[in-house]
């Protein structure tokens, strides 16, 4: 069975701080694909990243960065000077045979 | 990059009436599409696959004869909820799968469903 355990419900910062969401999961499956998702109020899936079992390289990408250990099957996501635009739910996903498994979500709310 | 186009992104309906809704991969062929169900700040919950050409499969707990999903060609597979009733009001969004790599899975921009 997959699962997907998104600890954080809510997580409120002012503008500028830093924001970690924290992702762990659970698979028996040996090749697969963790994803992070971003949901706007408007509702539609915003892709921010993928990462396949077998590539364990951290990634910066603009203000986002991302922290995957499998060891500790975690893929940690941090949102880096935030802003009131990033404001959203985050969800961390994990994708074995073309499946979806979403964790619970967390809401982000950044204040200006 | 790809695109799903999903319709209608709103809708309202009586309760007892049947609401379909559309998802279409706009430039690329899907042979797998999935529908997911959302409740108010809860998670997405996989509803059902849908294999061109041949039945949908759908998860434990969803009923099919409630969630009609027929994916009669490569670019468009559709949801059909029957005589809705208050409590399928919810936001469904569909995904379509690019080739066969797991990886390359686009998401519809979501239809949010209110049955009065």
């Amino acid at each position: 069975a997959q699962k997907v355990t998104q600890a954080q419900t809510e997580i409120s910062v002012v503008e500028k701080e830093d924001v970690t969401l924290d992702c762990v999961y659970e698979t028996r499956d040996t090749t697969y694909y963790l994803f992070w998702y971003k949901q706007p109020p408007s509702g539609e899936l915003v892709f921010l990243i993928r990462r396949n079992s077998f590539d364990e390289q951290n990634e910066i990408s603009g203000r986002y960065s991302w922290n995957f250990q499998k060891s500790t099957s975690s893929f940690n996501f941090t949102i880096t000077a935030s802003q009131v635009v990033d404001s959203a739910v985050y969800f961390c996903a994990l994708n074995s045979w073309g499946k979806l498994q979403f964790g619970a979500g967390t809401q982000v709310v950044v204040t200006p | 990059g790809a695109v799903v186009s999903q319709h209608p992104s709103r809708v309202i309906c009586k309760s007892g009436t049947s609401v379909k809704i559309e998802c279409r991969s706009l430039d690329f062929q899907a042979t797998t599409m999935f529908w997911y169900r959302q409740f108010p700040k809860k998670s997405l919950m996989l509803m059902a696959t849908s294999n061109e050409g041949s039945k949908a499969t759908y998860e434990q707990g969803v009923e099919k004869d409630k969630f009609l999903i027929n994916h009669a060609s490569l670019t468009l597979s559709t949801l059909t909820v029957t005589s809705a009733h208050p409590e399928d009001s919810s936001f469904y969004i569909c995904s379509a799968l690019r080739g066969e790599a797991s990886e390359k899975l686009f998401f519809g921009s979501g239809t949010q469903l209110s049955v009065l």
